[in-house]
């Protein structure tokens, strides 16, 4: 049973640029959360979505968006790419109302 | 908001026990717990929730109370295996809402 997959592993982008993660959720799971975690620091809380809905959102800016599909992958989006963007980017699943979260391995974001 | 934790760091030898204490300024419906070794994904150990049980796992076990908006996590006779970043997750509304992590414990056992 395959876990979290996430791609590309690893990323290096120039500032101003674009990029965009993916996500495909554990098998059975239809929530998928994002979190940005920089080196040393727990994981925070960028926005989760379910039934292809923006459910709730932490605090960053519209530089950051999202997509959820009907089979229950998931993108994230950065525009206009900042240095301080260089992060590790976890995709998390879930089942709506369940309990526990199922993380992928990351995407390693470098911005120069 | 953030949950804070304490200790930020724990040493340990293999067999020896540690507590890594969660807490939360507002009024918890859960507590999750996190293990996440380096350059790897946090993987799930338990979840407390809010008027539940203490929930065990082997020989991590977790408490949580509901009064103080807290949580720990116990780990008992420790082993290598345990060593790596704890990091407990809250939940404020219900099992739908946001989770979000806190400060992280590191931890390192020793032979």
């Amino acid at each position: 049973d395959a876990g979290v997959t996430q791609s590309p592993t690893h990323l290096i982008k120039t500032r101003g640029q674009q990029v965009t993660l993916r996500c495909s959720p554990k098998s059975g799971h239809d929530t998928v959360s994002w979190y940005q975690q920089a080196l040393g620091q727990g994981p925070q809380f960028i926005f989760q979505y379910y039934e292809e809905e923006e459910r709730q959102r932490g605090n960053f800016p519209d530089r950051f968006s999202g997509h959820q599909f009907p089979n229950y992958s998931s993108e994230l989006n950065v525009n206009a790419l900042l240095l301080g963007d260089s992060a590790l980017y976890l995709c998390a699943s879930s089942r709506f109302r369940g309990y526990g979260y199922t993380f992928g391995s990351g995407t390693r974001l470098t911005v120069v | 908001q953030q949950p804070v934790q304490s200790p930020q760091a724990v040493i340990l030898r293999e067999g020896e026990d540690a507590v890594i204490n969660c807490s939360s300024s507002k009024a918890l419906y859960s507590v999750h717990w996190y293990r996440q070794k380096h350059g790897e994904a946090p993987v799930f150990l338990m979840i407390l929730l809010k008027g539940g049980e203490q929930k065990g796992h082997e020989k991590i076990s977790a408490s949580f109370n509901e009064k103080k908006q807290q949580s720990s996590l116990y780990l008992t006779a420790s082993q290598l295996s345990y060593s790596g970043t704890y990091f407990c997750g809250t939940q404020w509304g219900d099992n739908t809402d946001k989770l979000i992590f806190g400060t992280g414990t590191r931890l390192q056992v020793f032979p």
